[in-house]
């Protein structure tokens, strides 16, 4: 069965900073696809971000960067010079390859505060 | 494109009673998923259907929750005799059918089971 595990329940972080949130998954799976979303104060919940397990680079997008490392199973988020809008909580999912079920599973997300 | 619709926004339904939460997904998306979101759980998976299909129901409680889709613009989710323990956010999600699709979330239902 697969596993998403997110240790940090929360962060804070000063305004302008980097920001790293670490995300761990078990999967028997040789190719899987891992995604980060962000859930705002709202409840809205978008996505941020993917890595394909059977890319080495990692992916980025504007200011999110994933550190994809695979022998440790391990797909850190990213955030470079943090705004106070980035002040969310943070999920980490992983879906299998090739299954042909496409549903998530979800890490029990981290909570980062952003201050000025 | 107005995202995936979901209503009601909120409901409060009295213990026993039903429970029907609606969900658009986006157009031309043919997967479409059910999670549920509470503090203690986070978020849950409950069923999902791709073409209108019933693929995996495997996160349903059995006895008191059922789901349908009709038609390719919306879904239901319908809990019978709704208890405390119901009360969550439900989320509806759709995404294209492919691997590597990210979802697209509604806002959600908030149910509350007094």
């Amino acid at each position: 069965a697969q596993k998403v595990t997110q240790t940090q329940t929360s962060i804070s972080v000063v305004e302008k900073t980097t920001v790293t949130m670490d995300c761990v998954y078990e999967t028997r799976d040789s190719s899987y696809f891992l995604f980060w979303y962000k859930q705002t104060a709202s409840g809205e919940i978008v996505f941020l971000i993917r890595q394909d397990s059977y890319k080495k680079e990692n992916a980025t997008v504007g200011h999110y960067s994933l550190n994809f490392q695979k022998p440790k199973s391990s797909i850190g988020l990213i955030i470079t010079a943090t705004q106070i809008e980035d002040s969310a909580v943070y999920f980490c999912a992983m879906r299998a390859f090739n299954t042909g079920n496409y549903k998530y599973v979800f890490g029990a997300g981290t909570r980062l505060k952003v201050i000025a | 494109n107005a995202g995936v619709i979901q209503t009601p926004r909120h409901k409060v339904t009295g213990k026993g009673q039903e429970a029907t939460l609606w969900c658009e997904p986006i157009s031309g998306h043919s997967a479409v998923f059910w999670y549920r979101q509470t503090i203690v759980q986070g978020l849950e998976f409950l069923t999902y259907f791709r073409n209108q299909a019933p693929i995996d129901d495997s996160g349903m409680p059995k006895e008191r929750f059922s789901a349908q889709m009709p038609n390719q613009s919306h879904s239901t989710l319908k809990i019978q005799s709704t208890q405390p323990q119901d009360s969550a956010v439900y989320l509806c999600a759709s995404s294209l059918q492919t691997e590597n699709s990210d979802y697209t979330f509604g806002s959600g239902t908030r149910l509350l089971v007094i």
